[in-house]
């Protein structure tokens, strides 16, 4: 009964590699995230989706491109991945004004 | 970047109350205060939140000063699963767009 799930857990890949992670959430909420921690520890939101539409795009590098094909899902898209792409990035969603909830996490390293 | 001030580590003893202290002196009046926390490795857990009262569920107490400049959440009897990262957070929102802090590092000893 995973309420956010994401696949893969873990991600190694060299450098220029293009990479996908997935999710999906079985809560029915209707706003689906990214975040991203770095070695640092600190949380930053990439994007936000709602109804399968962006509506929140931080300062992220148009290498990254998230992909809702339906309210369930949110895919993360990289494409020429470099050193600094590595990092754990958390999947979440919400329903409203209600708390997010928070996938496991997708650890990506890249070499 | 946040607009939250939390001590970057505090220690308790298992078994008493954690007081987990946050300073949010600039929160507007629409903004939230939320608190989440993170166990090592695991994705960011929903503790609690509240406007302006004080609130209380399964998991822990928030108390909000009637200035709302600061709070306080309370583990009324922390556990050895308490240890964590714990995020105060303000937002006009649920949900969107959490900005998250340093938080503080939880540590519990038996």
């Amino acid at each position: 009964d995973t309420a956010v799930s994401q696949t893969p857990k873990y991600l190694v890949t060299q450098m220029g590699n293009d990479k996908s992670i997935k999710c999906e959430q079985n809560l029915g909420h209707d706003t689906m995230y990214w975040y991203k921690q770095d070695s640092k520890k600190f949380l930053k939101i990439m994007f936000s989706y709602n109804n399968k539409e962006l509506i929140i795009n931080e300062t992220v590098p148009n290498r990254f491109s998230p992909k809702s094909p339906d309210k369930a899902h949110l895919n993360l898209h990289i494409n020429s991945l470099e050193l600094g792409d590595s990092a754990v990035y958390f999947c979440a969603s919400s329903q409203g004004r209600r708390s997010v909830t928070f996938g496991p996490g997708t650890r990506l390293t890249v070499t | 970047d946040a607009k939250t001030t939390q001590p970057p580590s505090m220690d308790c003893a298992e078994g008493r109350a954690a007081n987990l202290p946050c300073n949010h002196s600039t929160i507007s009046g629409n903004e939230y205060v939320y608190w989440y926390r993170q166990i090592h490795s695991q994705g960011p857990q929903y503790i609690i939140h509240g406007l302006k009262n004080n609130e209380t569920n399964e998991m822990a107490s928030l108390i909000i000063t009637e200035d709302r400049k600061s709070s306080t959440l309370i583990l009324p009897h922390a556990t050895l699963r308490d240890t964590a990262v714990y995020y105060c957070i303000v937002s006009p929102e649920y949900g969107n767009k959490l900005v998250f802090g340093a938080g503080t590092i939880l540590r519990v000893k038996s």
